[in-house]
């Protein structure tokens, strides 16, 4: 069955990086899109990132643009998040999520993981 | 790219019917049918319930349905159960090729 698995979460001071991870597997990551989405503490869902299957497209937040950057190891079916510049603001819950081909939304979520930016 | 608006809560009695509203504007909701609403229950992770405006994926019962009028979509929950407490969130594609999710709704069933 699909089952996406993240982890590489922790506290982190602010201005370093950190790199999340997403395993999963049920399916190939090279035949689908994929999603980050992250939510803060007592907060709601906020989009950050969109990886194309093929991995020639990606997309982020204007919250995130130039800060994060989405990639993907095939071989490991494994998507990954490299977060820099980490502020008190991106202290969340980061969720990896599939993307339901050519749907527009997301069909499978992994469990997420907690990211907590603080000196 | 501004956050959806959706109410902070609704609450309805068993059996009965609640709409849950989420309004975006003409670069989002009023442009795309790319509308999908998800469902969050207390330390979990979210569950998809509406995708595409009004189609429900396997396995969400047929009491949750969709729609969408300009630039405002719902989410339209009948016979409501016990176990449909929960935050919901409504998501949309936008004309920057980027998505955007609502501020959520908290459901309470009394």
């Amino acid at each position: 069955q699909v089952q996406l698995v993240e982890s590489g979460g922790g506290v982190v001071q602010p201005g370093r990086s950190l790199r999340l991870s997403c395993a999963v597997s049920g399916f190939i990551l090279s035949s689908h899109n994929m999603h980050w989405v992250r939510q803060a503490p007592g907060k709601g869902l906020e989009w950050v990132a969109f990886m194309s299957g093929d991995g020639s497209d990606e997309r982020y937040a204007d919250s995130v643009k130039g800060r994060f950057t989405t990639s993907r190891d095939s071989s490991e079916n494994t998507l990954y998040l490299q977060m820099n510049s980490l502020t008190f603001e991106d202290t969340a819950v980061y969720y990896c999520a599939r993307d339901y081909s050519g749907m527009y939304s997301c069909d499978y979520w992994g469990q997420g993981t907690l990211v907590t930016v603080s000196s | 790219q501004s956050a959806l608006t959706q109410p902070p809560s609704v609450s309805g009695s068993p059996g009965q019917s609640v709409a849950l509203s989420c309004t975006g504007t003409s670069s989002d909701v009023g442009s795309y049918n790319h509308v999908s609403w998800y469902q969050q229950p207390p330390g979990t992770a979210p569950k998809l319930m509406i995708y595409e405006v009004s189609n429900r994926p396997s396995g969400v019962p047929g009491r949750f349905s969709g729609s969408k009028s300009g630039n405002t979509a719902s989410l339209t929950i009948s016979g409501l159960q016990a176990e449909d407490e929960a935050d919901y969130y409504c998501a949309s594609y936008t004309s920057s090729s980027t998505w955007v999710f609502g501020g959520g709704t908290k459901l309470t069933v009394l």
